[in-house]
C-alpha cells in the first residue's frame, strides 16, 4: 500500500510569514494527526481527525495555527504568523482507528516537513 | 497525567553487542504500548506493539520487546546489534483515549 505522502520536504521561511504543509494519509486511513517534533524530542500531537471532524486539538496553538481536513481525506496544517520557535519536523500520520472501537491501531508517519524559521 | 519516559538521550553500542532502551510510564492501568524507530530524515517507523497477553512480544528487525507492570516499563532489545539499527527509537503509550504520547526517544550509535 502507499504510504503517507507529505509536501513540501523543507521549508524555510522569515518570522512573521506564513506556511502550509500538505498530507495525503493511507487510503481507507479514517484517523489523521499532525505531530509537532522539535530537535531532540519526542513528537507532541498537535491536532488529531477523525474523518473530517477533529477529535482533539487541545495543544495546538490556535492563535496561529490552524488545519483542515476537507472530505476526511487530505489535510493541511497552516501556520500564520510563524514564529522562531515554530522550526520543527512536521509529521503527518494516519491509523485505521474508527471511532468507539479500540486505541491499538498504530500510527503510519509520512517522512515530514522540516521547517525552518528564520 | 500519562507519561512516558526514556531515560537515556542515546547510547552507545558495538556492533555484534546485545541492546536494551529502557521506557518507563506512567498510568494507572495497562496502556497500549509501542516501540518506533525514525532514521535521519525519515517518519517513524513501527518496530513493534503490546495489547495484552504474552508480556514479551517480538517485532521486525530481530526486536523484542518485554512488559513488565510491577516496574511500568517496556524495555526494548535486541541480541545483536547491526550497523544499520543506528537511529532514534520512540517509546509510546495509548492509554485507551484517541491520544499517543511519546517518550523523548533514545538515540543509538553503532561502531565498528
Amino acid at each position: 500500500e502507499a504510504g503517507v505522502a507529505q509536501s513540501p520536504r523543507y521549508k524555510i521561511i522569515e518570522k512573521r510569514q506564513s506556511v502550509a504543509f500538505w498530507c495525503n494519509p493511507i487510503s481507507g486511513h479514517a484517523t489523521l494527526y499532525w505531530y509537532q517534533q522539535i530537535l531532540g524530542q519526542g513528537p507532541k500531537l498537535l491536532i488529531q481527525f477523525q474523518n473530517n471532524g477533529v477529535v482533539d486539538d487541545s495543544q495546538l496553538p490556535k492563535d496561529r495555527f490552524s488545519a483542515e481536513r476537507l472530505k476526511g481525506v487530505d489535510s493541511t496544517l497552516k501556520i500564520q504568523p510563524a514564529k522562531l520557535e515554530d522550526s520543527a519536523v512536521y509529521l503527518c500520520a494516519s491509523s485505521s482507528r474508527q471511532g468507539g472501537q479500540g486505541n491499538n491501531s498504530p500510527l503510519h508517519f509520512g517522512n515530514g516537513t522540516r521547517l525552518t524559521v528564520t | 497525567a500519562q507519561s512516558v519516559t526514556q531515560p537515556d538521550i542515546h547510547i552507545t553500542v558495538s556492533e555484534g553487542a546485545s541492546l536494551e532502551l529502557r521506557c518507563n510510564y506512567s498510568y494507572g492501568a495497562t496502556p497500549y504500548l509501542f516501540w518506533y524507530v525514525q532514521s535521519p530524515g525519515q517518519g517513524l517507523q513501527l518496530l513493534l506493539k503490546y495489547f495484552s497477553g504474552d508480556t514479551l512480544v517480538q517485532g521486525i528487525k530481530g526486536f523484542e520487546a518485554e512488559f513488565k507492570r510491577s516496574q511500568s516499563s517496556f524495555n526494548l532489545r535486541k541480541p545483536s546489534v547491526h550497523w544499520s539499527d543506528a537511529a532514534e527509537y520512540f517509546c509510546a503509550v495509548n492509554t485507551g483515549g484517541f491520544k499517543t504520547i511519546f517518550g523523548a526517544g533514545t538515540r543509538l550509535f553503532v561502531k565498528a
